[in-house]
């Protein structure tokens, strides 16, 4: 079955810190996708990216980064410049196959990242 | 705002009740999929539907059961209720089945007393 592990359960920076958030994941899956989501402490799901397994490329969009390495099954978030607004609960998900050939999410346990002024 | 719509955003209730959650996907998608974080499981799948019909199961207890209507609305009907099912529901939608991106709608919060 999917896994994703997010072994920092709390991160705590200071404003305009860089910070990382670490992503790894098992599959059997050849083709597969990959999710990170926002919790802010308003407690919605706020969708921040969808990576194919077949797409290496790194994606930056604003101060947000993504870098997916399939050699070592990781899919890393990288905020530069951290603000106060950051301060969320981040979710790193995993696209499995279900019987029915729909797909479900398998989520991590999430990075508690709080930015500090 | 991802255009997903869910009623209660709270819900206070008893053991032994049932309660309904309702969901309305975004305007055109036609799946809908149901989640519950709690504390301790973490967010974890429950059900998919797929316009009207159901496609997948999760960890989804016997107590608790999920439709989707002709106008792809969707409800969770958990009955019995116990302490241990409080817990945040959330429903997600996408455009298709398969691996379309799910969004996510603010959330239900379920406390059993």
């Amino acid at each position: 079955a999917q896994k994703v592990t997010q072994a920092q359960t709390e991160i705590s920076v200071v404003e305009k810190e860089d910070v990382t958030l670490d992503c790894v994941y098992e599959t059997r899956d050849t083709t597969y996708y990959l999710f990170w989501y926002k919790q802010p402490p308003s407690g919605e799901l706020v969708f921040l990216i969808r990576r194919n397994s077949f797409d290496e490329q790194n994606e930056i969009s604003g101060r947000y980064s993504w870098n997916f390495q399939k050699s070592t099954s990781s899919f890393n978030f990288t905020i530069t410049a951290s603000q106060v607004v950051d301060s969320a609960v981040y979710f790193c998900a995993l696209s499995e196959a279900t019987q029915g050939g729909s797909e479900k999410l398998v989520f991590g346990k999430g990075t508690k990242l709080t930015v500090n002024p | 705002d991802s255009g997903v719509t869910q009623t209660p955003k709270h819900l206070i209730t008893a053991t032994g009740q049932r309660v309904t959650l309702r969901c309305s996907p975004r305007s055109g998608d036609l799946s809908v999929y149901w989640y519950q974080q709690s504390l301790d499981q973490g967010l974890q799948f429950l059900i998919q539907y797929y316009n009207g019909e159901e496609r997948a199961k999760g960890n989804i207890l016997e107590r608790f059961s999920a439709q989707q209507f002709p106008d792809l609305h969707s409800e969770l009907n958990l009955s019995s209720l116990e302490l241990g099912d409080s817990a945040l529901y959330f429903c997600a939608s996408s455009a298709r089945e398969g691996t379309d991106t799910q969004y996510f709608g603010p959330g239900t919060r379920l406390t059993v007393l």
